[in-house]
Order: C-alpha cells, then structure tokens, then sequence
C-alpha cells in the first residue's frame, strides 16, 4: 500500500524565515514524489517533482530514499508563499502508474 | 493556458438521487481522472481513463459510480444514488500520458473542482 504523511497541519513562519514542510511515504517500489500547491481560491497545480530536480518559487525538495522523506523548503519565505501544500507519490512504472496518492496537506502562512 | 474546466461549481442534491458531474479536460490530452475531497480529508483518487476505459479505481470507486466520455470533450463523473457520505470536492485531472514507458509520471492538471452537498 502506498501512503504519504505530513505530520503538520498548520505552518506559520515570518517573511524571510526559512521554511521546511515535511513530507514522509510508504511504497514497495520505486516512487515518484510531487508537490502540488493550491493558493486560494485556485486550482490544484504541480509545484515540482523529484525527477525534474528543479528549483520552482525558490522551493527544492529532495527525495531521501533512506529516511523515505521528501520535504520542501525555501530559504526565505515569501507572502505570496501563503498556501496549501500537499505531498504526494505515483509509483514508476508499477501498478498504480498515473494514480496519486495525497497527504493530509499543509496550510503555510507567511506572515509579514 | 488551456485549462480543466468542471461544471458545475457546486451541486446540492437529495439523498438517493442520481449526479452528473461533468469536466471538460485539456483538448491534447488522453488519461482522465477523478478524485474526491472530503472536507477536512485527504485527497483521494477515484479512477483513472483512458482509450474509452477505466485504467485503474479505488476501493471508493464501487457500483454507484460510473465514468463515461460521452463524446470528444466531456468527461463525466456519475454517482447513481446518492448518500450523504458522498458529500464531498469532486476534482477532474487529465494528463498527456500516464508516463508509461518514459521517465516518469506525467504532470497531471486538475480542475477547480465541484463541491456537492447530499442532503
């Protein structure tokens, strides 16, 4: 079974704090990790993936296959920033290929 | 840009009723999904499409939903009877491929979403 936690719900940080948003899963195989984001009143849309290794917003993530971790972070957070995130994984080339399976979110504030 | 559209925004319905939520993907696309959120829940997958056909469904996806493209651009969600635990954000996704085959999953674009209310 495939499963995604983000131990935080609510994340608070100042303008220009560095920001962390946690992202821990579970699968057998080989999976792909994603951020999505959705600001308010807006879509779900695709901030990155692993496999891209790009830096979107100035937010990276890097996967850690042994502490099976992908957390996103900013060195220094912006308001715009304000939002839901959620983690989430499709397996490569395995069964559940194209489903994507979501953690619970994290609603980040960035406070001026 | 274009974009996943869904209609409608929001659906009030009677328990026992049927639904019809409908999503118009991007026109280049070919696998279509639909996923669910509960208020308060995680976003959970429903069913992937693709080539006329259900690709893969969730324990959640049982007999009272169905998922049809009932012509080039609309791909719908129904729910044949309605309860109130259905009551929920009902997302379309599409995606260009499923990435089988290439390096990776392929980006999938959502839509705003349906909220429906079962009373």
């Amino acid at each position: 079974a495939q499963r995604v936690t983000q131990p935080e719900k609510l994340l608070s940080v100042f303008k220009g704090a560095p920001v962390e948003l946690k992202c821990n899963y579970s699968y057998s195989g080989s999976p792909e990790l994603f951020w999505y984001v959705q600001y308010s009143r807006q879509r779900l849309q695709l901030l990155l993936r692993h496999i891209s290794r790009e830096s979107i917003k100035g937010f990276t993530a890097d996967l850690n296959k042994g502490e099976t971790s992908f957390h996103l972070k900013k060195p220094f957070a912006q308001e715009e920033d304000s939002a839901m995130y959620y983690c989430a994984l499709s397996g490569l080339r395995g069964t559940s290929y194209g489903k994507l399976t979501f953690g619970q979110g994290t609603i980040l504030t960035v406070h001026p | 840009e274009p974009e996943v559209t869904q209609t409608p925004s929001h659906q009030v319905t009677q328990m026992g009723q049927e639904v019809i939520l409908r999503c118009v993907p991007i026109s280049n696309h070919l696998y279509f999904y639909w996923y669910r959120q509960i208020l308060g829940q995680k976003v959970e997958f429903l069913v992937s499409f693709y080539n006329n056909e259900i690709s893969e469904k969730s324990e959640i996806f049982d007999d009272q939903f169905s998922v049809e493209r009932p012509d080039g651009s609309n791909f719908t969600l129904k729910i044949r009877s309605t309860k109130l635990e259905d009551s929920a954000m009902y997302f379309c996704a599409s995606s260009v491929s499923s990435g089988i085959g290439t390096s990776g999953t392929d980006t999938q674009y959502f839509g705003p979403g349906t909220r429906l209310t079962v009373l």
